[in-house]
Parts: structure tokens; C-alpha cells; sequence
């Protein structure tokens, strides 16, 4: 595709359902990053795949999420037992081989009732 | 210590004028200093960036200064125009592992006409 595509681009959610957000990178990107962006804050780090492996996942806030990347394109994103605080734009990244030049996608803003 | 510190967070600038924008971060393993820009709804794109290997780099109206000894740099928008109004994000990251982003809090800029 011509850009990092995300879906939903808006998901609203109840406290302690699951949830799960769609990333699809720049064809030909090895590298995919997730960060979160909270309401008049800068984007945070999650979790970076290298291919299907995840390579760092030391942003995950806790083992409620949990993120994956079966064939090393597409990557989902999965919230447990969401809660209100989990609100935020959750943004997705790809580059050309783990390079410093992330392209980001539109991203999810989630919200949990 | 990972953070970077982004001044100011919001600024109102006449069309026309110099818009500057300032980052300190304190982990001097950081040499990848991107500046990305934000509109609402949307991603951050990248928009210019600079290694500790120079002072400064221009791109047509957008100029980053960097000061290595005192950890900090700074965008400089010249000729201001409305179409500049967005949220604009230092980041920082490593050449070794992940290259992950650490942003700043964000500016957000609005030209005047």
C-alpha cells in the first residue's frame, strides 16, 4: 500500500472487553513499532518487530496487552480486560529494516466507556 | 535516563515570522534527532532530522540546530504560513537496537494570517 494503513480508525469499547487493532505496514517494511499517544502528549513507545519476532517489548504496560505479527506484515494489537485509562490514539510505524525513518499510520483512537 | 523535554507547549506566531521550537534530552547515547509534525486526525510525519555529526541542517523553510555539549536542539520554521499550524513532536532515538522514538510533550503552533 502507499501508506501504514490502521483499523478501525476509531474503536469504542466498555470497561473489561477485549480488544484487538489492525496494522498494516509499507509493503516491504521489516520493521513495525506500536506507541500510544495520550490526549496532548507525545507518542510512547509499546512494543518493535524485526520480521514476526517481537524485538522489544518494553513499553508493554502490563500483560493485558499483547501484540503480534504472524507473517511479518500485518500486526494486531490485543487489549485484555480493557479499562478506562487504556483510552488513547494508538499509533503504528514501519521502516525499512529497523531504520531511524518510521513512517506512522493515522491510527486507533480507542475509547473505553 | 530516556526522557526529552520539548519548549514550549503551545505558540502563537504572526505569518511571516520565525517560528522556534525547543528539545533538551541527557541520554548522550541518543544520535538520531528527527522532528515530526502533526494535524489533527492524522499521524506524525516526519519532517526533518539531524545526526550529532553537525550543528545544523536546513530544508527549504525548516532548519534544525543542534548543540551537542549542551544536549539540546531546536527547529527553526522561517516565513511562517498558516498551513504550518499543527502539533510539531521532537523525538530522539539510538542507532543500536530497537531505534526507538522517544518524543517530546509537543508544541502545538498556530500561524495568524
Amino acid at each position: 500500500g502507499a501508506g501504514v494503513s490502521q483499523t478501525p480508525s476509531n474503536k469504542v469499547t466498555e470497561k473489561g472487553k477485549y480488544v484487538e487493532l489492525r496494522c498494516d505496514p509499507i509493503s516491504g517494511h521489516t520493521a513495525l513499532y506500536w506507541y500510544r499517544q495520550s490526549l496532548g502528549q507525545g507518542p510512547e513507545f509499546l512494543i518493535y518487530f524485526q520480521g514476526t519476532g517481537a524485538a522489544d517489548d518494553s513499553g508493554l504496560p502490563n500483560d493485558r496487552f499483547f501484540a503480534v505479527r504472524p507473517e511479518g506484515s500485518v500486526s494486531t494489537l490485543k487489549i485484555q480486560r480493557t479499562e478506562r485509562g487504556d483510552s488513547a490514539v494508538y499509533l503504528c510505524a514501519s521502516s525499512l529494516r529497523g531504520g531511524a525513518i518510521q513512517y506512522f499510520g493515522a491510527g486507533t483512537r480507542l475509547s473505553v466507556l | 535516563q530516556q526522557q526529552v523535554k520539548q519548549s514550549p507547549q503551545s505558540l502563537i506566531v504572526q505569518k511571516g515570522g520565525i517560528s522556534i521550537i525547543n528539545c533538551a534530552y541527557e541520554n548522550t547515547a541518543f544520535d538520531y534527532f528527527p522532528w515530526y509534525q502533526q494535524f489533527p486526525g492524522k499521524g506524525p510525519a516526519l519532517l526533518i532530522a539531524i545526526r550529532p555529526d553537525v550543528s545544523e541542517k536546513k530544508e527549504g523553510r525548516f532548519t534544525i540546530s543542534f548543540n551537542k555539549s549542551a544536549k539540546q536542539f531546536s527547529l527553526h520554521i522561517m516565513d511562517s504560513q498558516p498551513g504550518d499550524s499543527a502539533t510539531y513532536f521532537c523525538a530522539a532515538s539510538m542507532r543500536q537496537g530497537a531505534q526507538k522514538l522517544v518524543f517530546g510533550q509537543g508544541t502545538r503552533l498556530t500561524i495568524n494570517p
